[in-house]
């Protein structure tokens, strides 16, 4: 299986400042395709998670464009331009490349 | 506009079978998406159980050692998780999701805790 590891685990940020979180994966998410199957997923609390990027960098439908995602074969990066009350949650990685799907353990950001 | 809508018992007696089912409300399922079971443990992370593309093609967590079991409903607005011989270890928040060819799950149902208990 493919390990997802995310640093930190923990990120406490000022409001209006950025935050970088990272994922690193123990092998390539390059697929045979030619794709990179690496999405972020937030995850407020009480709430189902919510895709915020996939294929490392594409922005889903609604998502604001202070976050970005950025990296390539085993190393990712979610980063949140300013951040706001509304992004306290966890973060996963998530590489759907290759069989298991596996996870990151997630990155709890909260407001310092 | 697509909603997905777990459903099922919340108690589920140890070595039992655990039986969830996902409405999906507003599309009809078809060859174009996956779509997937995953768990969430109180507290935890998550984790993938697995998925079925085209009505007959599915994926499993090699982790779950055969206990799975994902279909979808000859009407196709449903598809269905079943997970033999449950132990207390099996207790999660259980979620349905779409998985478009992006990769990455865009649409997500409530999720349903499950609890293995006697």
């Amino acid at each position: 299986d493919i390990v997802m590891t995310q640093t930190p685990l923990s990120s406490p940020v000022t409001l209006g400042q950025p935050a970088s979180i990272s994922c690193r994966s123990s092998q390539s998410l390059v697929h045979t395709n030619g794709n990179t199957y690496l999405s972020w997923l937030q995850q407020r609390p009480g709430q189902p998670p919510r895709l915020l990027i996939y294929q490392i960098s594409n922005r889903f439908s609604g998502v604001p464009d202070r976050f970005s995602g950025s990296g390539a074969g085993t190393d990712f990066t979610l980063k949140i331009s300013r951040v706001e009350l509304e992004d306290v949650g966890i973060y996963y990685c998530m590489q759907a490349s290759q069989f298991p799907y596996t996870f990151g353990q997630g990155t709890k950001l909260e407001i310092k | 506009q697509v909603q997905l809508q777990e459903s099922g018992p919340g108690l589920v007696n140890p070595s039992e079978t655990l039986s969830l089912t996902c409405v999906v409300s507003g599309y009809s399922i078809s060859n174009v998406y996956h779509w997937g079971w995953i768990r969430q443990p109180p507290g935890k992370g998550l984790e993938w159980i697995g998925s079925i593309y085209n009505s007959a093609n599915t994926y499993y967590n090699p982790s779950l050692k055969g206990r799975v079991t994902i279909s979808v409903d000859a009407s196709k607005t449903q598809f269905s998780l079943s997970l033999r011989s449950v132990t207390a270890a099996d207790t999660a928040v259980y979620y349905c999701a779409r998985l478009p060819s992006g990769g990455g799950f865009d649409i997500w149902g409530q999720g349903t805790l499950v609890t293995v208990s006697s």
